[in-house]
């Protein structure tokens, strides 16, 4: 049972394109991580969102952590090709390890 | 900084052979875990240790081995490679995970492919 459902599983978009991609769940998490994987490489940190309802912001990515603590949104404002990637979402529960979504190929166009 | 190293970067085993992928951190993190990654299947747990002496399987242990000597090094050991142990393999480190919201710290991971 795969308790982080991400999607979509393939995003193939132009440049100047907006996004979203969604990390749902049935499960209460304590805390909810986005991580990006480029080829060839570890996953890295992009943030960590604790709270419900919490809205982060990197530059042009907006992550948001849902009132309940189940799902997570990752949207990309005006998309660039340095994009494109592997995102994860990962979240804890209270007493196990963090667990990681399938992931969202994204590829971004010029 | 060297963060997170893993040997070896590529390795072939024919089945039934055996191995360790090295681990090794110089953060002086608690805690360390190994993950494979598959097409389509995302990051999958396999062990875990959260100190020097203590580790504990994920979700996918079987077939694996690990031990925590030292606090810095994190060895995975496969004792009788099969196929379907063909996968690339992350180590990861993290301060603590008590507060559960540490950030994982990668290595650069290990391809195997097992024939």
């Amino acid at each position: 049972t795969q308790l982080l459902e991400q999607s979509p599983q393939f995003l193939s978009i132009q440049e100047g394109e907006n996004l979203t991609v969604y990390c749902n769940s049935s499960s209460v998490f304590s805390s909810l991580q986005w991580y990006r994987q480029e080829p060839g490489e570890g996953p890295v940190l992009l943030v960590t969102v604790v709270t419900g309802g919490e809205v982060k912001k990197l530059k042009r990515l907006t992550f948001q952590f849902g009132d309940a603590r189940k799902d997570s949104s990752l949207h990309i404002t005006a998309a660039q090709p340095g994009d494109t990637g592997l995102y994860l979402c990962a979240g804890n529960q209270a007493g196990t390890a963090l667990i990681f979504g399938k992931g969202t190929t994204l590829s971004v166009s010029s | 900084n060297a963060g997170v190293t893993q040997t070896p970067k590529f390795q072939v085993l024919k089945t039934g052979q055996s191995m360790t992928l090295q681990c090794a951190q110089d953060m002086n993190h608690e805690y360390m875990s190994w993950y494979r990654q598959d097409p389509g299947m995302g990051l999958r747990l396999i062990h875990y240790s959260v100190g020097a002496g203590i580790t504990d399987q994920g979700e996918v242990p079987n077939g694996y081995n690990v031990s925590r000597s030292t606090t810095e090094d994190f060895p995975l050991r496969l004792l009788s490679a099969a196929p379907s142990q063909t996968s690339v393999y992350f180590c990861a480190s993290s301060y603590s995970q008590s507060s559960f919201t540490g950030e994982l710290f990668f290595g650069e991971g290990s391809r195997l492919t097992v024939l």
